[in-house]
């Protein structure tokens, strides 16, 4: 079965642009959940989506968004970047919305803000 | 406020030994904690995990600890092999308990494991 996928895997841009990333989930897993790892703040939950819906949110501003499709295919959006917005994101899935599912990670995606 | 915290950013240990990694957390409502290992330039990846209802389990070369009453977790890895030096995440999240789903899982800043042969 193939793993969590992410696109693009680097990514440059300037402060006040705005960025999308996507996620591909494992086959049959509808749970997807986007975290930032800084040096500074380590892995940080940004937001979980189960079957469309936004079912949980980290403490980010507004700027940050998600959305997930039918396929459970997910994206995420940075509007006004910021430098500080630096990081790797990496994406999870997992099968079901049970707590005890194990989430599995994505390789990530380097955004650099310049 | 970190609650989940890993103490210590290195740990280097001899090929063949044992590996302890330490986990303290401050949110009693966590009920489910997992470790994940981590290579540069990948995503974490699942080793294993423990439910609040037990003290211990067991895959393999990996046994998790579990004290509740400390809020301390540790992971042992023995024997110990250089495949194994990576950063090593603890994480916990809540909601197993009553039935919940929570997607989110609390993460410790890491510890850096190095395994010189």
């Amino acid at each position: 079965k193939a793993g969590v996928t992410q696109t693009p895997r680097y990514l440059i841009k300037t402060r006040g642009q705005q960025v999308t990333l996507s996620c591909s989930p494992i086959s049959g897993h509808r749970s997807v959940s986007w975290y930032q790892q800084t040096p500074g703040q380590g892995l940080q939950f940004l937001f979980e989506y189960f079957s469309e819906t936004q079912r949980n949110k980290g403490n980010f501003p507004g700027r940050f968004s998600g959305r997930q499709f039918s396929n459970s295919r997910s994206e995420m959006n940075v509007s006004t970047l910021e430098l500080g917005d630096s990081a790797l994101y990496l994406c999870a899935s997992r099968p079901s919305g049970s707590a005890t599912d194990t989430q599995y990670f994505g390789p990530g995606t380097r955004l650099t803000v310049l | 406020d970190q609650q989940v915290k890993q103490n210590s950013p290195s740990l280097s240990v001899q090929e063949g030994r044992i590996s302890i990694l330490n986990c303290d957390y401050t949110n009693s409502m966590f009920d489910y904690f997992l470790w994940y290992k981590k290579y540069p330039a990948e995503g974490p990846t699942f080793l294993i995990s423990i439910s609040s209802i037990k003290d211990k389990n067991e895959d393999g070369r990996f046994t998790v600890f579990l004290n509740k009453s400390a809020k301390h977790l540790s992971l042992h890895i023995v024997p110990s092999q250089p495949g194994d030096s990576a950063v090593y995440f603890c994480a916990a999240s809540s909601g197993v308990s009553y039935g919940g789903s929570q997607g989110n899982l609390i993460f410790g800043k890491g510890t850096k494991l190095s395994v010189k042969p």
